[in-house]
């Protein structure tokens, strides 16, 4: 079946460090991928997105491309800032009617000043 | 644009009691919504898939007759917990889509915590 691994967190970085969250997805077809971001209490937030490869999404600092030959949609940005501490959550969309999204796990960010 | 609301934000009921969390598209017509459940430190589990104006499609493992889904209307769906008991306390999350559009927008979420 369809799959999304996210790499572990904690991620805890300095201000304007670089970011580097990786993903990796396992799927029948060619799925649309996303970066979906939560802050505490809340839900979440379209980051970016890609719908076909090579296709490279961004959106406030933050990039990924959808690389279809390593399966993978890595999340960068090169200065994160103590604003940027979050839930990172990796999503592809199935395409089965309706478009539901299956998640990765979920990688936390800490931004330290 | 895509704005989705959820209310309420929070809710505390008894054991026992039911409780119902409704989920709004404010400025588009949302011919699927979602609703997910999320435990702390978790991500999001899909419980189940609503189409407006037909019966929702239930995840395997969810009781349909515990979480009533209704989806009335292009911008309305609601999520009534029956009988809420101490291990229904969690996040629940909607979320909503409009084709041809792939990705879905969602609600700021509803903490519900049954005592």
């Amino acid at each position: 079946g369809n799959s999304v691994t996210q790499m572990e967190g904690p991620v805890t970085l300095s201000e304007e460090a670089f970011l580097t969250i990786n993903c990796t997805y396992t799927a029948t077809g060619y799925p649309s991928l996303f970066w979906y971001v939560q802050y505490p209490g809340e839900g979440l937030q379209l980051l970016l997105k890609a719908t076909k490869a090579d296709d490279k999404g961004s959106n406030k600092g933050f990039e990924a491309t959808y690389r279809k030959e390593t399966t993978s949609f890595h999340l960068e940005k090169g200065s994160v800032q103590v604003s940027d501490s979050a839930v990172y959550f990796c999503a592809l969309s199935d395409l089965s009617p309706g478009n539901k999204l299956v998640f990765g796990a979920g990688t936390i960010l800490r931004v330290k000043s | 644009g895509a704005v989705v609301s959820q209310h309420p934000s929070r809710v505390i009921c008894k054991s026992g009691t039911s409780v119902k969390i409704e989920c709004r598209s404010l400025d588009f017509q949302a011919t699927t919504m979602f609703w997910y459940r999320q435990f702390p430190k978790q991500s999001l589990m899909l419980m189940a898939t609503s189409n407006e104006g037909s019966k929702a499609t239930y995840e395997q493992g969810v009781e349909k007759d515990k979480f009533l889904i209704n989806h009335a209307s292009l911008t309305l769906s609601t999520l009534t917990v029956t009988s809420a008991h101490p291990e229904d306390s969690s996040f629940y999350i909607c979320s909503a889509s409009h084709p041809p559009r792939v990705e879905q927008y969602f609600g700021p979420g509803t903490r519900l915590t049954v005592t």
